[in-house]
C-alpha cells in the first residue's frame, strides 16, 4: 500500500515559469514532510521540508505548501531554471524518523 | 570536508555470491540508513540504525544483513537469498532519527 504518492511521473515546463510538483499521502499521522532532488546516478539531496504544524515554508525559489485536510503537499519552484531538471521525491516521516518516499516526478525545464 | 561515502560506485557479482556494500560518514551522525531504488519506484528502506550496535529492519529487509560496530560505518551485505539484488543502493545518515537525512552517492549493484 503506497502511503506517499506522486501521481505525475513527469513534468515539463519552460524556463522562467513556475514548476508545481504534487504529492499525496494517506497516513494522517505523518508529522514531517521533505522534498529531495536527485540527478541520475547520484544520491538525493535534501531540498526543503515542512512540519505538519505549518502550511507553508519558503526557501529562495522553493516553496512547499501543505494542505492537511486534503493530505496533499506541493513544491513550487519559481522561476524554474534548466539546472532544476531532475527527479523530485517527496517523503513523509512518522515520529520514528523513518521516511516513506513517493515514486518521484521527473522535471524537465526547457530553455 | 564532511560527507557520506559509498564504495564502489559500480559493483558486479555473480548470482549466488554474497556482496558487501560500504557506507562511511564523518558527519558525526547517530542514525544511518540503507535504501534501494528500482526504476520507476521511490526509495525503499532496507535497514536503519539509530545508534551503534543497534539496527532495525526496514520495509524490505529480507535477503540483506547489516552491522553497526562503529558510529561512522554501516555496511550492507546483500546475500544470495535476496531474489532481485540488482538495484541502486543508497546509504543515508541523519543527526538523529528525527532529522533530515543526507544521502551518499550510491552504489549500482548488478548481479548476473
Amino acid at each position: 500500500d503506497q502511503q506517499v504518492k506522486q501521481n505525475s511521473p513527469s513534468l515539463s515546463v519552460q524556463e522562467g515559469r513556475i514548476s508545481i510538483l504534487n504529492c499525496d499521502y494517506t497516513n494522517s499521522m505523518f508529522d514531517y514532510f521533505l522534498w529531495y532532488k536527485k540527478y541520475p546516478a547520484e544520491g538525493p539531496t535534501f531540498l526543503i521540508s515542512i512540519s505538519s504544524i505549518k502550511d507553508k515554508n519558503e526557501d529562495g525559489r522553493f516553496t512547499v505548501f501543505l494542505n492537511k485536510s486534503a493530505k496533499h503537499l506541493s513544491l513550487h519552484i519559481v522561476p524554474s531554471q534548466p539546472g532544476d531538471s531532475a527527479v523530485y521525491f517527496c517523503a513523509a516521516s512518522l515520529n520514528t524518523g523513518k521516511l516513506i518516499f513517493g515514486q518521484g516526478t521527473t522535471l524537465q525545464v526547457k530553455p | 570536508d564532511g560527507g557520506i561515502t559509498q564504495s564502489p560506485k559500480y559493483l558486479f557479482r555473480k548470482e549466488g555470491q554474497n556482496v558487501t556494500l560500504s557506507c562511511e560518514q564523518n558527519l558525526n551522525h547517530d542514525a544511518m540508513y540503507w535504501y534501494r531504488q528500482d526504476p520507476g519506484q521511490g526509495l525503499r528502506l532496507i535497514y536503519y540504525s539509530q545508534i551503534v550496535n543497534d539496527f532495525q529492519k526496514g520495509d524490505i529487509a529480507e535477503g540483506y544483513s547489516v552491522s553497526r560496530e562503529k558510529k561512522e560505518s554501516f555496511p550492507l551485505t546483500v546475500t544470495s537469498a535476496q531474489k532481485n539484488p540488482t538495484a541502486f543502493y543508497l546509504c543515508a545518515s541523519s543527526l538523529d532519527i528525527s532529522y533530515e537525512q543526507y544521502f551518499g552517492p550510491g552504489t549500482r549493484l548488478t548481479v548476473t
